[in-house]
């Protein structure tokens, strides 16, 4: 079977830096994606690493290592609405077809 | 871009009725969707794969004569949860991706489906 393992819940303060790893086990893997989701919303896209090393996009960076099967997204000067849950997945061929983790919940304190 | 949005956004019915949700990519032409079922505070689980003019792929442990889904274009998808009972109760949201180089899926709203 399939099995993304991630914390289910982080808390940090506003301005500080979390990281939210990821493990994974697939039969399959193309690259990694990381997703956030508000209560009641629907997922949206935050990176994707297909290749090892380190991906930066605003304040939020994501880091690949195949040879470990592990990942994590590093967010960085925390705000309120960065209070969200966070999901890795697995993209596990070439149809985008993706499995996703358990979720972190990130609860950002003032 | 690359919108999508579902139809409806909530609905309540009883138990023994049928209920199709529709996923529609409004400003590209998306060559897969993706269906999937979330309960509260858990996981995306991912319930079928749908190719426009073909049959969905569904994952293990899915009933395929429950959830039926149709892909008539590659702008449209449906999915019908039949005789709906209460444990069908759950937020579905549907995904799709589009032609070209993109390394995301686009994510609908989502439906929120009770069944009384």
């Amino acid at each position: 079977g399939q099995s993304l393992e991630q914390p289910s819940e982080v808390t940090a303060v506003e301005g500080a830096i979390v990281q939210i790893n990821c493990t994974y086990q697939t039969s399959g893997f193309y690259g990694l994606s990381w997703y956030q989701q508000h209560d009641g919303g629907a997922p949206t896209f935050l990176s994707y690493n297909a290749l090892d090393g380190l991906e930066e996009t605003g304040r939020f960076s994501s880091f690949l290592s195949r040879s470990d099967s592990y990942g994590y997204l590093l967010l960085q000067e925390l705000q309120m609405k960065d209070s969200a849950s966070y999901f890795c997945a697995v993209r596990m061929d070439s149809s985008y077809k993706l499995i996703f983790g358990s979720g972190t919940r990130l609860l950002v304190r003032p | 871009g690359a919108v999508v949005s579902q139809h409806p956004s909530r609905v309540i019915c009883k138990s023994g009725t049928s209920v199709k949700i529709e996923c529609r990519s409004l400003d590209f032409q998306a060559t897969t969707m993706f269906w999937y079922r979330q309960f509260p505070k858990q996981s995306l689980m991912l319930m079928a794969t749908s190719n426009e003019g073909s049959k969905a792929t569904y994952e293990q442990g899915v009933e395929k004569d429950k959830f039926l889904i149709n892909h008539a274009s590659l702008t449209l998808s449906t999915l019908t949860v039949t005789s709906a009972h209460p444990e069908d109760s759950s937020f579905y949201i549907c995904s799709a991706s589009a032609r070209g180089d993109y390394n995301e899926q686009f994510f609908g709203p989502g439906t929120r489906l009770t069944v009384l």
